[in-house]
């Protein structure tokens, strides 16, 4: 069945540094999204990916969707506490009917003040 | 607009015990529901999902069941819970895109 692969699963950084967390899928995606878990908290929606080699920002956040449409990245520049959490990257999985999401393993992020 | 209410916020159950943990979705019709796993803080499982009253489709054998009697309601349940079924339960709503979780459920089994 299909995977999703993410990288890496821990990241410390100090604030104000910057943070990648890569993610790979097995299969061919319509597209892809991207969550945030808070700690204790819940995955709350982050953005959405659909075309090859899209390029999206949100302030410090930037996404990308590879060409291939198989591997997307996360980017902060700039760390803060707040960035503080799991990101978990998601695909489409059995089709797009339904709306089931394979999810990554996530990437635990913690930032140093 | 739309909200999802899921109850109780933490549980804990002596192995053996039944569960029922429900969800509710406001604002909204005919959403597809889901149930996910989240084992250990770390990845998301998908359990069940939901297309419409009554119908429910499992993703993964396990100990657990779910149910959709009403067009918003969608609940968990285990006639009796094993010690690996303790995680942190989340319900899902989605029309379209993005998937809207609800605060989750955390269940120690003991």
């Amino acid at each position: 069945g299909q995977q999703v692969m993410q990288i890496p699963q821990y990241q410390h950084v100090q604030e104000g540094e910057d943070f990648t967390t890569y993610c790979n899928s097995s299969t061919t995606l319509s597209n892809i999204q991207w969550y945030k878990q808070r700690p204790g908290g819940h995955p709350v929606f982050l953005i959405q990916l659909v075309k090859s080699g899209e390029v999206k920002k949100q302030k410090r956040l930037t996404f990308q969707f590879g060409e291939a449409k198989k591997n997307s990245s996360l980017h902060i520049t700039a760390t803060q506490t707040t960035d503080v959490g799991t990101y978990f990257c998601a695909g489409p999985s059995g089709g797009t009917s339904y709306g089931k999401l394979t999810f990554g393993q996530g990437t635990i992020l913690t930032v140093h003040p | 607009s739309q909200t999802i209410h899921q109850w109780p916020a933490t549980l804990v159950q002596p192995v053996g015990s039944p569960l029922s943990l429900e969800c509710t979705v406001e604002g909204t019709s005919n959403p597809n529901l889901y149930w996910y796993r989240q084992a250990a803080g770390r990845g998301l499982q998908l359990l069940f999902y939901s297309v419409g009253i009554g119908q429910i489709s499992s993703e993964v054998p396990q100990n657990l069941s779910a149910s959709r009697p009403q067009d918003r309601q969608f609940i968990l349940s285990s006639k009796k819970l094993l010690l690996s079924d303790s995680g942190f339960y989340l319900c899902a709503w989605k029309q379209g895109t993005p998937l809207h979780f609800g605060n989750g459920t955390r269940l120690t089994v003991t």
